[in-house]
């Protein structure tokens, strides 16, 4: 089954620690994305990227970083330069047309303690 | 500014009713599609239908309809025959070029809940 995949589901870590969020897909969409959300809220992008080796800041890129090794896979570390990590993160993909919706994964909730 | 509006951020519909959820839009880009996303209390984020900008007719899948007048920037999305089940928040999305490639914009949601 062709799909995105993120590991964990749920994710615990001290302050001050930094934390990588996993996505893979198998759907050979060359665009990859990660979104941030708050409890009640819309959804925020993080970073984006177009191809393998190349990537793109969005809205709220401070404090996060992203590889883009492997066209499968745009795993998200969440540094300890975030100042408010605890949060719902969604990762998605697409193919490159403007007809083209997105895809997305199960989302990791991550907690800060 | 915005680049999606949504102006309910909550509706309630009883069960077996009609609802719209509204939606606009701004862009300049002539080639760009619009989405509508469900996001139940799961969290996972389904996505429900699209409509392109050169599209003439008004997309339909199933009890989901688009209505959508691209003259005032408007994809406001109709659900027919509501059911429990569809209580869940409801995101408008467009797809545009920006300086990169093609690029999501979402809006802030509709929590839609629906009523036995």
């Amino acid at each position: 089954d062709g799909g995105i995949t993120q590991s964990p589901k749920y994710l615990f870590r001290k302050e001050g620690q930094n934390v990588t969020l996993s996505c893979e897909q198998n759907l050979n969409h060359d665009a990859m994305y990660w979104y941030r959300q708050d409890p009640g809220q819309g959804l925020r992008l993080i970073y984006y990227s177009q191809i393998v080796n190349d990537f793109q800041k969005g809205d709220i890129a401070e404090g996060y970083s992203v590889s883009r090794e492997k066209k499968e896979s745009f795993p998200l570390t969440v540094t300890s330069a975030q100042k408010n990590p605890t949060a719902f993160y969604l990762c998605a993909s697409s193919l490159e047309r403007y007809y083209n919706e997105q895809f997305f994964g199960p989302g990791t909730r991550l907690t800060v303690l | 500014a915005q680049k999606i509006t949504q102006t309910q951020p909550g509706m309630f519909v009883q069960e077996k009713e009609a609802v719209t959820l509204d939606c606009t839009y701004d862009t300049s880009d002539p080639s760009y599609g619009l989405f509508w996303y469900k996001q139940p209390s799961s969290g996972e984020m389904i996505f429900l239908i699209y409509q392109g900008s050169y599209d003439q007719q008004n997309a339909t899948e199933g009890r989901y309809s688009l209505n959508f007048q691209k003259a005032r920037k408007s994809a406001n999305l109709v659900i027919s025959a509501s059911q429990l089940g569809d209580s869940a928040m409801y995101f408008c999305a467009m797809r545009e070029r920006d300086n990169y490639g093609q690029n999501f914009v979402f809006g802030p949601g509709t929590r839609l809940s629906v009523l036995p």
